[in-house]
């Protein structure tokens, strides 16, 4: 059974379209994160959930709306897209809370998001 | 504020040769290091992580918080080790992880 799952896997549409990632974890953790991949193979953190409430939110662009309707989903909701986009969008999971030490991140398989 | 770097963007060794991947980090508070790896069109995974001090794959990386630095090493590279790398680490803040900017490093035989 896959831990972490990320739908779709490939995206390609047009500029101005506005599209969602949807992920969820069977992983019973508490939290949930969005990263982005850039074309230099650079991550970086846009979101984190916790128990379904926002705890991390860098510096995105307000296009970008994450929703968590429970504690396994996670999905990111992009508006007006734009050709910057363009990127692999990996979603993760990890367990934060509990009397055990932090669990590492599970991640997705990557959705690639190409806008043209 | 919690930063990772990895100087070297792309490591190229041959098959049986040592092979060490650099990261140095800052943060204030007592930081949780990890090494990802991302093999060609797969997902990110753990390889290893310092609390653990386990050798993986046959890589290891020590922890030095007077250099602030988790170098990731293995003394004699295989083809299938070429992959994107990358060091993360974790602070207080919801667990979140910060990554160095990855290296790959290229096998050859």
């Amino acid at each position: 059974d896959t831990a972490v799952s990320q739908t779709p896997k490939y995206l390609v549409t047009q500029m101005g379209n506005d599209k969602s990632i949807k992920c969820e974890q069977n992983l019973g953790h508490d939290t949930m994160y969005w990263y982005k991949q850039d074309s230099k193979k650079f991550l970086k953190i846009m979101f984190s959930y916790n128990n379904k409430e926002l705890i991390i939110n860098e510096t995105v662009p307000n296009r970008f709306s994450p929703k968590s309707p429970d504690k396994a989903h996670l999905n990111l909701h992009i508006n007006s897209l734009e050709l910057g986009d363009s990127a692999v969008y990996f979603c993760a999971s990890s367990q934060v809370g509990g009397r055990g030490p932090n669990t590492e991140a599970f991640f997705g398989q990557g959705t690639r998001l190409t806008v043209v | 504020a919690q930063r990772v770097t990895q100087p070297e963007k792309l490591l190229s060794v041959f098959k049986g040769a040592p092979v060490e991947l650099k990261c140095n980090y800052s943060y204030s508070g007592s930081p949780e290091l990890f090494w990802y790896v991302q093999y060609s069109r797969q997902r990110l995974q753990l390889l290893l992580r310092h609390i653990s001090r386990e050798s993986i794959k046959g890589f290891t990386a020590d922890l030095n918080k007077g250099e602030t630095s988790f170098h990731l090493k293995k003394p004699f590279a295989q083809e299938e080790d070429s992959a994107m790398y990358y060091c993360a680490l974790s602070g207080a803040a919801g667990n979140k992880l910060t990554f160095g900017g990855g290296t790959r490093v290229l096998v050859k035989p």
